[in-house]
């Protein structure tokens, strides 16, 4: 994999339920993982930044997991509410600095 | 809670004039980066800066781009000459450590 790939594209959740989604990204000279919560016309919030292989981390409902050595990691909405619909973005870095993104997993969550 | 400002929110120029993008990091951070996204595909990296100078730039940070800390508190982008296909939001960044923290962006339309 030489690109940060996200799948879905997009997903539509009902509200309560739980989802997951995936980011593929270069296992070779990886340094970190970056999770981010991009709303329309706001800042893309910072959610995560992983770097170990197994790395578990959590911010409420929401929490990721890493896999280096596959080169992947998921992210995961535990009773998803309306308030989480966003496109997360994930990225991918060989060193402090440039982040290589994906193309996002647009969540909507409905009532 | 501190942030990214940019400024203006929308620009819009006529092909071959000069853009420049202003930004306002978080206040104690030492690293800086723009990065852009073209309408339908991935936020893709410029230029990070660092120390008053560029740290990494990418293939598309030609001789048309350069960077600038004016001062104490402003980074700014300065596109020369605008192409149509410089047409994009564009995205200030700035870090202390492994999180970059974004801005909500501004729109460059070129016609």
């Amino acid at each position: 994999i030489l690109n940060v790939e996200q799948s879905p594209q997009s997903l539509h959740v009902q509200e309560g339920d739980s989802t997951n989604f995936t980011c593929s990204f270069p296992s070779s000279n990886f340094y970190a993982l970056h999770w981010y919560r991009w709303e329309t016309a706001k800042s893309p919030e910072a959610l995560f930044v992983m770097t170990l292989n197994g790395d578990e981390k959590k911010k409420g409902r929401i929490s990721a997991t890493l896999n280096t050595k596959e080169g992947y990691s998921y992210l995961y909405i535990k009773g998803s509410q309306p308030e989480d619909s966003a496109t997360y973005l994930c990225a991918s870095s060989t060193s402090w600095g440039k982040l290589q993104f994906g193309a996002g997993t647009q969540v909507v969550v409905t009532p | 809670e501190p942030e990214v400002t940019q400024t203006p929110s929308h620009q819009v120029t006529q092909m071959g004039q000069e853009v420049i993008l202003r930004c306002v990091p978080i206040s104690n951070h030492l690293y800086f980066y723009w990065y852009r996204q073209i309408l339908g595909q991935k936020v893709e990296f410029l230029v990070s800066f660092y120390n008053n100078e560029i740290s990494e730039k990418s293939e598309i940070f030609d001789d048309q781009f350069s960077v600038e800390r004016p001062d104490g508190s402003n980074f700014t982008l300065k596109i020369r000459s605008t192409k149509l296909e410089d047409s994009a939001m564009y995205f200030c960044a700035s870090s202390e450590a492994n999180i970059q923290y974004f801005g909500a962006g501004t729109r460059l339309s070129v016609l």
